[in-house]
């Protein structure tokens, strides 16, 4: 069946990088965008960008710009996120969802199970 | 900030009828669509476009939307549907994805 499995837990000190995996199965990697949400303890969903598998180009949040690279590995049906001067308030579980394209409007019709990255000293 | 406000919280009686609003300007351009999410779980997609329903999601759940607003209802709210609910749509510039601030729904 359709499937994302993210890469587990990472704790970090500020400053450092993170990068989080997002393997995909049960259907046609390249077919579809992949768009990356975090989700800080007890807060709500914030939308951080999106990738195309096919071709590699990606469109960022203004609030992550500079911060997040969107890469993929088509031979490994993999996409990844990495975070970079990573501060406290950057803890949170980061999801993966796959791009539902039913117009202009998008949705996200299938999720991972998340990743809790966590950033302290 | 958000571009899609939502009220906090709503409670609605066992099997009564309940209505989660999604206000923004872009809902004038765009669809929302709908995602419920328990503690500890990844959100589920309930609702999208005009008022369609994923695989799976059952028909107590349907969508509505007039000018800057977008609606979800449950009609006859059962336990399991417990849990916060998050609109989602492009922001005003049309570029980027948002999502509302969420609601959490509580089932007496």
């Amino acid at each position: 069946q359709v499937q994302l499995v993210q890469s587990g837990a990472e704790v970090k000190k500020p400053g450092a990088s993170v990068k989080v995996s997002c393997k995909a199965s049960g259907y046609t990697f390249t077919s579809y965008y992949m768009h990356w949400v975090r989700q800080a303890p007890g807060q709500g969903l914030e939308w951080m960008g999106i990738i195309n598998p096919s071709g590699g180009s990606t469109n960022y949040a203004q609030k992550f710009q500079g911060r997040v690279t969107m890469t993929r590995d088509t031979s490994t049906r993999t996409v990844y996120m990495q975070l970079s001067s990573l501060r406290s308030e950057d803890t949170a579980i980061y999801y993966c969802a796959r791009d539902y394209d039913y117009g202009d409007s998008g949705a996200f019709d299938i999720w991972g199970q998340g990743t809790m990255v966590t950033v302290s000293s | 900030s958000s571009e899609l406000t939502q009220d906090p919280a709503v409670s609605v009686a066992l099997g009564q009828t309940v209505r989660i609003t999604c206000q923004g300007d872009s809902l004038r351009s765009y669809f929302a669509s709908w995602y419920q999410q328990k503690p500890g779980q990844a959100p589920v997609f309930v609702i999208y476009g005009k008022n369609n329903r994923p695989s799976g999601i059952p028909d107590r759940f349907s969508g509505s939307s007039s000018g800057n607003t977008a609606s979800l209802t449950i009609t006859g709210a059962q336990a399991e549907d417990e849990a916060d609910y998050y609109c989602n749509s492009r922001d005003s510039s049309g570029n980027h994805q948002v999502f509302g601030t969420g609601t959490k729904v509580t089932v007496l």
